[in-house]
């Protein structure tokens, strides 16, 4: 079974600055999804950005953009300029490219960040 | 377009009453995902429904709850003779097609068993 690690409970950072959100997971499959969402106070969980394992070239949307290592199985993100709207807990997500049951339709996530902007 | 849509935002039950989750996916959406999220945790998967169809439930508890998604109507998370574990949010996400990777959430129903 796949599993995602988020190391850091919690990170702050000062408005204007930068920060990065470090993920990890653990599969044994070739070809899969990662994901990054947002959820706010909220609860709403808000998609920030997407990578296909199979994409060598890192994603990037506006200010954020992730850091995807495949043979280190490491996806990290960087949100640039940080906001007061980027509070919120990230979520880091795996998702199998094979819909072959098991879980593997849906998505895995971590435990999640919780972000603190510093004004 | 709406989103997809849940309701009760706020459910509270005592222990033993039944709770049932509704939610209507984005128009155009025939594939629901229900996950739930403890305090504390990320969300964790339960069950992958198309119309009239459970596909996975493989992260279902195997007694108490149960999903539905009827040719008409919303889908329904459903358990039965709650207990205070329950307690938690679950969210409804819903995509066009099995192959679309991206899934759109609700904003969850908070359910409270006291």
């Amino acid at each position: 079974a796949q599993t995602v690690t988020q190391s850091q409970p919690e990170m702050s950072v000062q408005e204007a600055e930068t920060v990065t959100l470090s993920c990890t997971y653990d599969t044994s499959e070739s070809d899969y999804y990662l994901f990054w969402y947002k959820q706010p106070p909220s609860r709403q969980m808000i998609l920030v950005i997407r990578q296909e394992a199979y994409k060598q070239q890192n994603a990037t949307e506006n200010r954020f953009s992730v850091n995807f290592q495949k043979a280190a199985k490491s996806f990290s993100l960087k949100i640039s300029d940080s906001q007061l709207g980027d509070a919120a807990m990230y979520f880091c997500a795996y998702r199998s490219a094979n819909n072959l049951g098991g879980g593997a339709d849906g998505l895995t996530f971590g435990k999640g960040t919780h972000l603190i902007i510093q004004p | 377009n709406a989103g997809v849509m849940q309701n009760p935002r706020h459910l509270v039950r005592r222990r033993g009453q039944e709770a049932r989750l509704r939610c209507s996916p984005m128009k155009g959406h025939s594939h629901v995902y229900w996950y739930r999220q403890l305090p504390e945790e990320g969300l964790k998967f339960m069950v992958y429904l198309q119309k009239e169809n459970i596909i996975d439930e493989s992260g279902m508890p195997k007694e108490r709850f149960s999903a539905e998604f009827p040719k008409e109507g919303p889908s329904i998370l459903r358990i039965q003779q709650v207990v205070r574990g329950d307690s938690a949010a679950y969210f409804c996400a819903s995509s066009p097609g099995r192959t679309n990777t991206e899934a759109f959430f609700g904003q969850g129903t908070r359910l409270t068993v006291v």
